[in-house]
């Protein structure tokens, strides 16, 4: 199977930064992932799929791009509301498989 | 709007069959653009697909669980079910139902508010 791997695990920053999540795929998906948004207690939400294309509804401050092996995904402005934990999923083939999860906190 | 709503026990004993079932309002489970899918979260970590399936009742499943997931469909009553066999401590979980495309872009774009099942005698 196909692993995902998203780093780093965690990470603080300042309300306003320039945040940047990777995740990468053991084997080449071309674009076919989604990045979620997971806040406490909440169900995911998908942000972003087909690698950068913006879901309806999210903000223009994430953004994702990335192909083949390697993925980001980036917050131009960090806001208060965006502390979650942000998951990768690859849906190139079976299984449906999500990264580890990048948890976001404020600092 | 489409709305997924899960239901079933929240305690099942070590070595019984898991069963939960998720209502599909807003939408037909017929549609023939989606698969429904089950995904669950154990606390405090990650994500993990299950399985999803088809209004014709076409299945596909994470081999990782090997043959203890079984997923149903009822287009009658525009629901899916799932069944997981043997449970034990590492089932405990929060189990969400969610929809995919059918072909192409298989993301989670509706995903229901999530079900927790604790395992425990």
């Amino acid at each position: 199977d196909i692993q995902m791997t998203q780093s780093p695990s965690s990470l603080s920053a300042s309300v306003g930064d320039r945040v940047i999540i990777t995740c990468r795929a053991s084997q080449g998906i071309s674009n076919d992932l989604a990045w979620y948004q997971q806040k406490p207690g909440k169900v995911p939400k998908v942000l972003i799929y087909a690698a950068s294309t913006l879901q309806s509804g999210v903000p223009s401050r994430f953004s994702g791009s990335g192909s083949g092996t390697h993925f980001t995904l980036t917050v131009s402005s960090l806001q208060p509301e965006d502390v979650a934990t942000y998951y990768c999923q690859r849906y190139n083939s079976d299984p449906l498989t999500f990264g580890g999860g990048t948890k976001v906190e404020i600092k | 709007q489409v709305h997924l709503q899960e239901s079933g026990p929240g305690l099942v004993k070590p070595s019984e069959t898991l069963s939960l079932t998720c209502i599909v309002s807003g939408g037909s489970i017929s549609s023939g653009s989606y698969y429904w899918g089950w995904i669950r979260q154990p606390p405090g970590k990650g994500l993990e697909w299950l399985g999803s399936i088809f209004y014709s009742g076409s299945t596909f499943y994470n081999a990782s669980l090997k043959s203890r997931v079984t997923i149903s469909v009822d287009t009658s009553k525009n629901q899916f079910s799932l069944r997981l066999s043997s449970v034990t401590a590492a089932d405990m979980a929060i189990y969400y139902c969610a929809r995919h495309e059918a072909w192409g872009l298989r993301y989670f774009d509706y995903w229901g508010q999530g079900t927790l099942v604790t395992v425990s005698s």
